[in-house]
């Protein structure tokens, strides 16, 4: 079965530089979502968009960005980075918004900010 | 609003041990609840789930029951393999408090299952 696809799965960016991560989703979901992992830290969720539209909004800096586009498929586009950026980054998408629908996650792209 | 916290760890147990690992949950309306597991250097993938109160969740051995009156969620396997050692995360979605169903993780459990 089709996974949520991310790319790429790893990157080495200096300090001030700018990053965008891709994710495919499921074919046929429809919302997109994207977590940040810290090393040993649990995921935190950044964004969301329910058919190609931010649904909500959560602990995302202000340099971050993220949008999805007609095919569905979503970029994280990062700026200005700082060491505290690197982590784990995970899309995941869900066929449905409703809380008892499983949320599928990609394999995560690691960023790391030198 | 809404949180999980889970035991902390690491959990280090022997082959064939029984493995619990605790989880409670805080949320304003009927939470679904989940278990994920996460292996080293991999993504997260999910382990089971439970929907509403009294459901039992079950995959690959482990289970967690849905507790309402507790507000837990504990995954429990009755004998745990080395190929389990991974984080254990639990977490929440609630729909009252965010309509896209996002999760909010615990803070996760590291399980190391020695020969």
């Amino acid at each position: 079965a089709a996974g949520v696809i991310q790319s790429p799965r790893h990157l080495i960016k200096e300090k001030r530089e700018t990053a965008t991560l891709k994710c495919y989703p499921i074919p046929r979901h429809d919302t997109v979502y994207w977590y940040q992992q810290g090393p040993g830290q649990d995921p935190q969720f950044l964004i969301s968009f329910y058919e190609k539209m931010q649904s909500d909004k959560g602990s995302i800096p202000d340099r971050f960005s993220a949008q999805q586009f007609s095919d569905y498929h979503s970029e994280l586009n990062m700026s200005s980075l700082e060491l505290g950026d690197s982590a784990l980054y995970f899309c995941a998408s869900s066929l449905d918004r409703s809380s008892g629908n499983t949320i599928y996650f990609g394999e995560g792209s690691w960023l790391t900010v030198v | 609003g809404d949180s999980v916290t889970q035991m902390e760890g690491p959990v280090t147990l022997s082959e064939e041990a029984f493995l619990t690992i605790n989880c409670t949950y805080t949320a304003t309306g009927y939470p679904s609840l989940f278990w994920y597991v996460q292996y080293p250097g991999e993504g997260l993938q999910l382990l089971l789930k439970a929907t509403k109160a009294d459901d039992k969740g079950s995959n690959k051995g482990f289970e967690a029951t849905y507790r309402k009156e507790t507000t837990s969620f504990h995954l429990e396997k009755g004998s745990v393999q080395v190929s389990d050692s991974a984080v254990y995360f639990c977490a929440l979605s609630d729909r009252r408090s965010s309509n896209t169903g996002k999760l909010i993780f615990g803070q996760g459990t590291t399980l190391q299952v020695k020969p």
